[in-house]
């Protein structure tokens, strides 16, 4: 399965300030996806960033907020703008690639844990 | 409703136990099911995939349900090792949406 690297692992921001998270893959992959867990909470998906098209946002998440940038197969980028308490939370890039069976399946990257004061 | 809704426990259970988790989805479209591990402060690994004959991989068994839309995941002969939360996830559309998980204790 893919190898993903997120950065930065963990942060401590003032509000009103954005963060951008970056994900690298070491492979080639058509889908990746950025999912938020809150604390105690499962994962929710924000959004699907497909390389040369604008990110798909899932309900209750907007571009505004979490802008996404794919500027290429191997690479993403998710912004948390103008931060507030409640975005605190892990932010989790993955990927959808093949295994050895042939069925796609999700990998994780390690998270970036956002805390907001 | 959710579209997956699981038990969020959590199951305490004796080292050498079998226990069972099961996780409700709503979508009747959805082919693929995955059961994901997460341990504490980590990123969840996937454990198995559930496909609809059902998928065993030493102790751990998952089956799915379609008539009543659900999948199951049994442990067998359970480790400390297996403490974690276990998370059932549906692929809705090459997305996949994931319940709240389920805490796993196993003690001494």
């Amino acid at each position: 399965s893919a190898v993903i690297s997120q950065k930065p692992s963990r942060d401590i921001c003032q509000r009103g300030t954005s963060l951008t998270i970056q994900c690298q893959v070491d492979s080639q992959v058509t889908m990746m996806f950025w999912y938020r867990q809150q604390p105690g909470q499962s994962l929710t998906l924000i959004a699907t960033a497909n390389q040369g098209s604008e990110a798909t946002y899932e309900s209750g998440f907007v571009i505004d907020k979490f802008p996404i940038s794919r500027p290429n197969l191997t690479f993403s980028t998710l912004t948390v703008s103008n931060m507030s308490p409640e975005d605190s939370s892990i932010y989790l890039c993955s990927v959808l690639g093949p295994r050895p069976s042939g069925a796609n399946v999700l990998t994780f990257g390690a998270g970036s844990r956002l805390t907001v004061l | 409703r959710k579209e997956v809704e699981q038990d969020p426990g959590p199951f305490n259970v004796p080292e050498g136990a079998t226990v069972a988790f099961n996780c409700t989805y709503s979508n009747s479209a959805s082919q693929s099911f995955f059961w994901y591990r997460q341990d504490c402060r980590k990123e969840p690994k996937l454990l198995m995939s559930v496909y609809s004959s059902g998928n065993e991989d030493g102790r751990f068994t998952a089956q799915l349900n379609r008539a009543s839309q659900y999948i199951s995941l049994l442990i067998r002969d359970s480790k400390l090792s297996d403490s974690a939360t276990y998370l059932c996830s549906e692929d809705s559309s090459y997305k996949l949406i994931f319940g709240s998980g389920t805490r796993l204790l196993v003690r001494p």
